[in-house]
């Protein structure tokens, strides 16, 4: 089955540790996300990347770090720069921008992380 | 300053009956738009979308309106069931650079 994984399902880390969130999808998607959501809020962008060994800032990208350098693989760093890191992280993926269901992103199941 | 706003936070609706839930948005660029569904602790799924070029799009027992010149969306759920008890989330596109707007989510609760 075609997907996209996210682990561990809840992190615990304590305050002024960085902590990498793992993200894979075997869909065959280019384009990979990161989006954080709080309690009553809608999904906010951390980070983008539309191809390989690239990625764009969303508008959240303060204190977290990324990299992409498998199609498959968009791993996420929440750095101890990160002011508020306890929260709700997903991972999303689409196929190639440009593409009509572009826009139609698929997620994966979420991390929360809670700093302790 | 939010581009797309879903201004119920909840809704409450009984089982069988029709479900509508509404979304703004202020950007006149954005020409795609999505409703996306959300359980407790699990990523969103894709709901259905809609193009700026249509006014509304069906499927099965969702059916999507938009209103370009109110700049207005609404999700219709008919009829209601338990199982569309959940957050549901509208989400706007139109940069250049593909990203998704989302707006904060509406908690839809199906009454027996």
């Amino acid at each position: 089955d075609g997907g996209i994984t996210q682990s561990p399902k809840y992190l615990f880390r304590k305050e002024g540790q960085n902590v990498t969130l793992s993200c894979e999808q075997n869909l065959n998607h280019d384009a990979m996300y990161w989006y954080r959501q709080d309690p009553g809020q809608g999904l906010r962008l951390i980070y983008y990347s539309q191809i390989v060994n690239d990625f764009q800032k969303g508008d959240i990208a303060e204190g977290y770090s990324v990299s992409r350098e498998k199609k498959e693989s968009f791993p996420l760093t929440v750095t101890s720069a990160q002011k508020n890191p306890t929260a709700f992280y997903l991972c999303a993926s689409s196929i190639s921008p440009g593409t009509p269901s572009y826009n139609e992103q698929f997620f994966g199941p979420g991390t929360r992380l809670t700093v302790l | 300053d939010q581009q797309v706003k879903q201004n119920s936070p909840s809704l409450s609706v009984q089982e069988g009956r029709i479900s509508i839930l509404n979304c703004d948005y202020t950007n006149s660029m954005f020409d795609y738009f999505l409703w996306y569904k959300k359980y407790p602790a699990e990523g969103p799924t894709f709901l259905i979308s809609i193009s700026s070029i249509k006014d509304k799009n069906e499927d099965g027992r969702f059916t999507v309106f938009l209103n370009k010149s109110a700049k207005h969306l609404s999700l219709h759920i008919v009829p209601s069931q338990p199982g569309d008890s959940a957050v549901y989330f509208c989400a706007a596109s139109g940069d250049s650079n593909y990203q998704l707007i989302w707006g904060a989510g509406t908690k839809l609760i199906i009454k027996p």
